[in-house]
């Protein structure tokens, strides 16, 4: 059974540009969340997505948006890079009927 | 709202010893789930093990097993027989569940322990 899927695994972009991050969830997984860690802020949640809609959204700025599609794969975007948007973008997927959440090997950011 | 506290940022243990990594938690949720993930260097986050505020038994999975006290708001990670392998970053979580087990939400997590494992 494949894992959770992330792409790009790194990405180097400057300021101002924009960055679209992928995830494939687990198969059977309709939940997916996205996070960002960062070695000052840790791990901090981003937003949470089930059936196409937002569930949950953490507190960040609305340059970073998500969405999901139909077949529970999920991208987000941020927009209007700033240097400390520098990260390891992180996504997870469950089957929102079991407490597991499994992780991808995330997508590593780096703004110059 | 949760808080997670992992109160040791550094561990040393000998190859083949066993070693438990603390977790406290705080939240005002009725019912929650519990986790512990393991991050090697390549920056994978890697599900350890996960346990129910309301499952009566410590879960175990392979070398590692999850002392749950509830009373005392804790749920350390130990892992028995350590191996070279197991150093890596180590992350106590926790996320809310509803009546059935259904999590939902943020995962709130806590510093993180470093742990290396020494031959």
């Amino acid at each position: 059974k494949a894992g959770v899927t992330q792409t790009p695994r790194y990405l180097i972009k400057t300021r101002g540009q924009q960055v679209t991050l992928s995830c494939s969830p687990i198969s059977g997984h309709r939940s997916v969340s996205w996070y960002q860690q960062t070695p000052g802020q840790g791990l901090q949640f981003l937003f949470e997505y089930f059936s196409e809609t937002q569930r949950n959204k953490g507190n960040f700025p609305g340059r970073f948006s998500g969405r999901q599609f139909s077949n529970s794969r999920s991208e987000m975007n941020v927009s209007t890079l700033e240097l400390g948007d520098s990260a390891l973008y992180l996504c997870a997927s469950s089957n929102h009927f079991s407490g597991e959440l499994f992780f991808g090997e995330g997508s590593r950011l780096t703004v110059l | 709202a949760q808080k997670i506290t992992q109160t040791q940022p550094g561990m040393f243990v000998q190859e083949k010893e066993a070693v438990t990594l603390d977790c406290t938690y705080d939240t005002s949720d009725q019912s929650y789930g519990l986790f512990w993930y393991k991050q090697p260097s390549s920056g994978e986050m890697i599900f350890l093990i996960y346990q129910g505020s309301y499952d009566e038994q410590n879960a175990t999975e392979g070398r590692y097993s999850l002392n749950f006290q509830k009373a005392r708001k804790s749920a350390n990670l130990v892992i028995s027989a350590s191996q070279l392998g197991d150093s890596a970053m180590y992350f106590c979580a926790m996320r809310a569940t509803n009546a059935g087990g259904t999590s939902y939400g943020k995962l709130t997590f806590g510093q993180g322990t470093i742990l290396t494992v020494h031959p």
